[in-house]
């Protein structure tokens, strides 16, 4: 089982682009997280998708968004790029929404230019 | 709101020699208290949770509800100890974790 799978690995971006990336969860897996990582800090709660449906959402602005697909796999897309939005973006999976321990994918480094 | 505080950033110590990690929390809900890793070039991974209450790689960890804490213990550190400790924080029925900012841990031959 090849685990959580996240693309791209790199992304360079540009100031007001928008950013579509990527996640496959572990097979059987039907919940996943997102978390944005900034240099320095700790992962930070963005989203929650579990059965295609939003089930958390932490202190983002409504630039991100994020959706599941039938087959469990996600998208995180985030509008208008500012700056700060330059970040590792993280992508977890478990098989229920609840707290089961997650498993983590090797993230997507985003830069803002 | 969910907190946690991990208060030193950079943890230098000799092979052999006790490590603690220390974690803080602070929620009024039911938390759930884990310790991810990150292994240089590897991805973030669970050690341990503590309702398992079981030793992985020789670290143990005790929540302490009246201090708030969960502090991460080994009595010898070892080389491949060497890594980024995160505390982390969620709540009974669901995936919503609050990490701390993490420990750098260097283990001295």
């Amino acid at each position: 089982d090849a685990g959580v799978t996240q693309s791209p690995t790199h992304l360079i971006k540009t100031r007001g682009q928008h950013v579509t990336l990527r996640c496959s969860p572990i097979s059987g897996h039907k919940s996943v997280s997102w978390y944005q990582q900034v240099l320095g800090q700790g992962p930070q709660f963005i989203f929650q998708y579990y059965e295609k449906e939003e089930r958390g959402r932490g202190n983002f602005p409504d630039r991100f968004s994020a959706r599941q697909f039938p087959n469990y796999s996600s998208e995180l897309n985030v509008n208008a790029l500012l700056l700060g939005d330059s970040a590792l973006y993280l992508c977890a999976s478990s098989p229920q929404p609840d707290n089961q321990p997650q498993h983590f994918g090797d993230g997507t480094r985003l830069s803002i230019l | 709101a969910q907190r946690v505080t991990q208060p030193e950033k950079l943890l230098s110590v000799f092979k052999g020699a006790p490590v603690e990690l220390k974690c803080n929390y602070s929620y009024s809900g039911s938390p759930e208290l884990f310790w991810y890793v990150q292994y240089s070039r590897q991805r973030l991974q669970l050690l341990l949770r503590h309702i398992s209450r079981e030793s992985i790689k020789g670290f143990t960890a005790d929540l302490n509800k009246g201090e708030t804490s969960f502090h991460l213990k080994k009595p010898f550190a070892q080389e491949e100890d060497s890594a980024m400790y995160y505390c982390a924080l969620g709540d009974y029925g669901n995936n919503r974790l609050a990490f701390g900012k993490g420990n750098q841990v260097v283990v001295i031959p």
